[in-house]
């Protein structure tokens, strides 16, 4: 069991928009910076966000993240079938001395 | 263009030793800390370990504090994860990643902030 709580799966048909949520705790969301990535299997990861919601140079604005307490959410507007792909959320958890990352959510564009 | 390609995995048998490498390119190596991030088949990522820019402070994750050792040698420009007394547990893709660090000042320590750029990994099997 992750630290961080995201739901397995999300499904959108193109142009829609979708958010997947990452639940957790003071110990980590509610004190730390969410970073959130994208991950195509047999791929590096990619930074989509970081300081919750700051976006790294070259990724469109389609990509969106926020904070409210010990959640965090990652926002796709426009999807694209290239859109699919794994998201997975991260912060530092103070309680346990380490980063922590959510189980991932797998993003289906039908 | 940043870069970092890992090399050195394969097949090992439970309680052997392994070393995998990272080649970085496209930035100033000695300046950034580093870390190693794996993913076990069909698992989300896990954080493994960080190590600061000169070596002198290094961090694991619980799972493996005692077995993996970071190192780093930055005239070559390399990151290094040494795995010994290896699990069926440790089969994952390690990732190797730059990890940007700020200074939290209430606590007195750095604190690592994001991964900005990863490799494509190397896959480690743990096996009999």
């Amino acid at each position: 069991q992750s630290v961080l709580t995201q739901p397995p799966s999300v499904s959108a048909t193109p142009g829609q928009k979708v958010t997947i949520s990452c639940s957790g705790s003071s110990s980590n969301i509610g004190n730390n910076y969410v970073s959130w990535y994208q991950h195509l299997p047999g791929t590096a990861p990619k930074l989509l966000i970081y300081n919750d919601n700051e976006r790294p140079s070259g990724i469109p604005d389609r990509f969106s993240g926020s904070k409210s307490g010990t959640s965090a959410t990652l926002g796709i507007t426009g999807l694209q079938t290239g859109d699919e792909a794994n998201y997975y959320c991260g912060t530092w958890d103070t309680t346990l001395s380490a980063v922590v990352f959510g189980g991932g959510t797998k993003l289906t564009v039908l | 263009e940043v870069q970092l390609v890992e090399s050195g995995g394969g097949l090992v048998q439970p309680g052997g030793s392994l070393r995998v490498s990272c080649a970085a390119s496209g930035f100033v190596f000695s300046n950034y800390w580093m870390s190693w991030v794996r993913q076990a088949p069909g698992k989300g990522l896990e954080w493994v370990a960080n190590i600061k820019e000169d070596g002198r402070e290094r961090y694991y994750v619980g799972s493996v504090k005692g077995r993996f050792t970071i190192s780093r040698d930055n005239a070559k420009k390399s990151l290094y994860l040494q795995m010994n007394s290896l699990r069926v547990e440790d089969t994952a893709v390690y990732y190797c990643a730059r990890l940007q660090v700020y200074y939290d000042y209430v606590g007195g320590s750095y604190r690592p902030w994001y991964f900005d750029y990863w490799g494509q990994g190397t896959l480690v099997t743990v096996s009999s």
